[in-house]
């Protein structure tokens, strides 16, 4: 069975301080492919990052990064120096070489000045 | 420019009266997606097109159908809303199999 957790349901953070948000997938299959959205208030799912299963590297995008781990299926998610306009909720998904995407049940962040 | 658009942004409906929310895209996807989404829930997929071809996943109500007249629009009917259909409902569009998922703003449906 195919499955996205994301332990945290909800972090709260004070501006500047770094946070890290989980997720932990579950799949047999060999070739797949994971994202981060970023959901804020507005309600529109903002597309941040997608990894695919043979790429292992980690990635770096100005306050954002990303630690793949297959050996320990985990794909998190850190956001350094935070800022208030960081506050959303975050899924984190999964997709397998189909046309359907696996949502986590999502971490809500706030960040308070 | 919105690439993915979602009309109305608010819909009101009465229990058991039909439906429609609309979807377009612009940018010439494959895919589409409506998934609905309740409040601290994460989205869940209804269905999809790919192309003409019509997806329906297993836990779907029949309340819920679906249209695609053209590659552009793609429409959600809910035939006979319950309360508990009341729900944000979004549209996405992707190129192909793998590929990152484009969504629209969301109708925020209630139902009275």
């Amino acid at each position: 069975a195919q499955k996205v957790t994301q332990a945290q349901t909800e972090i709260s953070v004070v501006e500047k301080e770094d946070v890290t948000l989980d997720c932990v997938y579950e799949t047999r299959d060999t070739t797949y492919y994971l994202f981060w959205y970023k959901q804020p208030p507005s309600g529109e799912l903002v597309f941040l990052i997608r990894r695919n299963s043979f790429d292992e590297q980690n990635e770096i995008s100005g306050r954002y990064s990303w630690n793949f781990q297959k050996s320990t299926s985990s794909f998190n998610f850190t956001i350094t120096a935070s800022q208030v306009v960081d506050s959303a909720v975050y899924f984190c998904a999964l997709r397998l070489n189909t046309d359907k995407l696996i949502f986590g049940t999502g971490t809500r962040l706030q960040v308070f000045p | 420019d919105a690439m993915v658009i979602q009309n109305p942004r608010y819909q009101v409906t009465q229990f058991g009266k039909p439906v429609t929310l609309s979807c377009s895209q612009t940018l010439n996807h494959n895919v589409m997606y409506w998934y609905q989404q309740k409040s601290s829930q994460a989205p869940k997929l209804l269905f999809h097109y790919y192309d003409k071809d019509f997806n329906n996943e297993a836990d779907t109500p029949d309340n819920f159908q679906s249209r695609r007249p053209n590659t552009s629009f793609c429409f959600l009917d809910i035939r006979s809303p319950g309360l508990g259909d009341a729900a944000m409902y979004l549209c996405a569009t992707s190129a192909r199999t793998g590929d990152k998922l484009f969504f629209g703003s969301g109708t925020q449906l209630s139902v009275l």
